[in-house]
């Protein structure tokens, strides 16, 4: 079956812009997650959705980052007035619940903030 | 110091060498273990899951967790040019939060 996808590939904005990132995980996984891969500080976990649970949001580095997730599907990261430590790459994972925590990553979205 | 402590490289080994990489880590509550492979402007892949302590093989990939020492390998026997990549190490707890903590990620040169 397909995998974990993303959109866009590649994200140029300027900063104080908003931008959107987009995620569909794998069908009938039902934990999904949201990471940050940048150079200076490897992959970050930002925020994390599990069914109809508060999402765990203790990796959000502000307020100005916020993800949904509709349906218990796809899930949307949002990122308000863009900064330049914004840019790295954006990824996202997929899991199904249960007894062990294996987690499948999407290609991940390319953000560049000019 | 980080939860997660992991060789940055890079690692340059010829064709058919076995490479053992390493991380070691210090949050006792740790049970679930990943390897993932990752090669340029790529998502990273699943390699190898472990589940708290001992072996596993999967063809060519061996994955060993060693909790008293708090202590974790991925030996590649046989390495071909294809694995060179970035190779991290992943873990995470039981229960609570299981968002996964990364290492630093070792870059693999295999040379031909």
């Amino acid at each position: 079956g397909a995998g974990v996808s993303q959109s866009p590939s590649n994200k140029v904005t300027e900063k104080g812009k908003d931008v959107e990132l987009r995620c569909d995980p794998i069908s009938g996984h039902t934990a999904l997650y949201w990471y940050r891969q940048s150079l200076g500080q490897g992959l970050e976990f930002l925020i994390y959705f599990q069914g109809n649970s508060a999402p765990d949001k203790s990796g959000l580095p502000s307020d100005r980052f916020s993800a949904e997730r509709t349906g218990g599907s796809v899930s949307t990261l949002t990122i308000q007035r863009t900064q330049q430590e914004d840019s790295a790459v954006y990824l996202c994972a997929s899991s199904s619940w249960g007894t062990n925590n294996e987690q499948f990553f999407g290609p991940g979205t390319r953000l560049t903030v000019l | 110091q980080k939860e997660v402590e992991q060789d940055p490289g890079p690692l340059s080994v010829p064709e058919g060498a076995i490479v053992s990489l390493n991380c070691t880590y210090s949050n006792s509550a740790f049970q679930y273990f990943m390897w993932y492979r990752q090669y340029s402007r790529k998502g990273p892949e699943l390699l190898m899951y472990t589940y708290s302590s001992g072996n596993k093989e999967d063809g060519r990939f061996t994955a060993q967790v060693d909790k008293s020492s708090k202590y974790i390998s991925l030996f590649i026997r046989d390495s071909q040019p294809s694995d060179s990549a970035t190779y991290l190490c992943a873990m995470s707890a039981i229960t609570g939060r299981r968002a996964l903590t990364f290492g630093s990620g070792t870059r693999l040169q295999v040379q031909p």
